[in-house]
């Protein structure tokens, strides 16, 4: 069974507009959440991380916004472009916990259409 | 600053054969990691080495072996490859900041296929 579910295998926006890629999880234990993007070819670089303590963390065009309660966590890419377009993988962990304990979902292939 | 370097690039075996995944990192990161990635499924955890000296079974550790030769190099070994080891394996390394969050950078992934 799978702990963190990305239930969007694909998701198509225009460029400029906004991309909301969702991910849910299972474990209450998770407190520490991260997004990684994958081009083709190429390992995942990571994006964007949030804790627990918070509900919202931006950077730049990259906000992830965090519902504790629905066990929901969302990444926003605003304004979306076409470089943009890779795999995104949410991943969660349990902060302070033994390593080696993040769990990936199965990823979302954002493409964003000029 | 290479971060996190994986040799080969592309592998092909027969079954039965055998071969080592190379991984070294220039971050000084304690922590290290080998993973799989098949299609249409996220990364699975197939061993780790949380510091130089130490190694301990991820999530599909079947038919892997690891050695965590010195901080920057973590291996891993096929013994004896099959088909179900298709897969595209990344190596990534991590150091736990102050506030206890453990971000991992990956490399680029060597892509093996066992005939």
């Amino acid at each position: 069974d799978q702990q963190v579910k990305q239930n969007s295998p694909s998701l198509s926006v225009q460029e400029g507009r906004i991309s909301i890629l969702n991910c849910d999880y299972t474990n209450s234990m998770f407190d520490y959440f991260l997004w990684y993007k994958k081009y083709p070819a190429e390992g995942p670089t990571f994006l964007i991380s949030i804790s627990s303590i918070k509900d919202k963390n931006e950077d730049g065009r990259f906000t992830v916004f965090l519902n504790k309660s629905a066990k929901h966590l969302s990444l926003h890419i605003v304004p979306s472009q076409p470089g943009d377009s890779a795999v995104y993988f949410c991943a969660a962990s349990v902060w302070g916990g033994s390593q080696g304990n993040l769990i990936f979902g199965k990823g979302t292939k954002l493409s964003v259409k000029p | 600053n290479a971060g996190v370097t994986q040799t080969p690039k592309f592998q092909v075996l027969k079954t039965g054969q055998s071969m080592t995944l190379q991984c070294a990192q220039d971050m000084n990161h304690n922590s290290m990691y080998w993973y799989r990635q098949d299609p249409g499924m996220g990364l699975r955890l197939i061993y780790y080495s949380a510091s130089e000296g130490t190694t301990d079974k991820g999530e599909v550790p079947n038919g892997y072996n690891v050695s965590r030769l010195n901080k920057r190099e973590f291996s891993l070994r096929l013994e004896s490859a099959a088909p179900s080891q298709t897969s595209v394996y990344f190596c990534a390394s991590s150091d736990m900041t102050g506030d206890g969050t453990d971000t991992q950078y990956f490399g680029p992934g060597t892509r093996l296929t066992v005939l």
